[in-house]
């Protein structure tokens, strides 16, 4: 298995919380993914990050930001934690880019109460 | 940008039959077309994926169609055990390009 580890990987936190979510990698990749799985929607890319403090937005970044300081770790943060954004997380980390084999980390189940 | 249609969204086999998940994208410039499959309680991994260069690639019981014309592509397991149930997911993207987009994905149950 690819050197992937999300953590943690159940949390219960309350609205108006803010929530920070790691994702820490051992292969030296370079690009990393942040999405969220929720019923009927699938994988849903929030940010994601093509360097060391390179980052940019997917298509539900809304509510989320993220940091990249060291090529091993990506940080997912939740400013003000909303019920909607009670979801399963996945990190995901590719070392080419979108065309080649991305390895998923085992998730991360948040629950905003 | 990309958008991927995925067929069906739940599919229930007998063991031993063959399954066909089916999705089409919208972006001709795509050309590379990854599946993925999701066992309970973890994290999706790819089990084949498909370039624009070719019409079909397979892998023992898993084989992957594409169609560029009719900018379609199909996952084709034969012969299903139970250990096939999980959530399979495709998706589409472009050399170059930086993320994947996703179809919703589809729900395999493999009854024995």
């Amino acid at each position: 298995d690819a050197g992937i580890t999300q953590s943690p990987r159940h949390k219960v936190t309350e609205t108006g919380t803010p929530v920070t979510l790691r994702c820490h990698q051992t292969e030296n990749h370079r690009y990393m993914y942040w999405y969220r799985q929720d019923p009927g929607h699938g994988l849903r890319l929030i940010h994601y990050s093509y360097g060391v403090k390179d980052t940019d937005k997917g298509e539900v970044s809304d509510g989320y930001s993220v940091s990249r300081s060291k090529t091993e770790d990506f940080l997912l943060t939740l400013e003000s934690a909303t019920s909607s954004q009670t979801s399963v997380y996945f990190c995901a980390i590719s070392g080419e880019g979108a065309d080649t084999e991305a390895f998923f980390g085992q998730g991360t189940r948040l629950t905003v109460v | 940008g990309e958008n991927v249609e995925q067929h069906p969204s739940t599919l229930s086999v007998q063991e031993g039959d063959s399954a066909v998940i089916k999705c089409t994208y919208s972006d001709s410039a795509s050309n590379y077309f990854p599946w993925y499959k999701q066992e309970l309680g973890k994290g999706p991994q790819l089990i084949i994926d498909i370039r624009s260069n070719v019409g079909e690639k397979k892998d023992q019981r898993i084989a992957v169609t594409l169609n560029k014309t009719a900018k379609h592509f199909s996952l084709h397991i034969t012969e299903t055990q139970p250990e096939d149930s999980a959530v399979y997911f495709c998706a589409a993207t472009r050399s170059g390009y930086s993320t994947l987009t996703f179809g919703k994905g589809t729900m395999l149950l493999v009854s024995p």
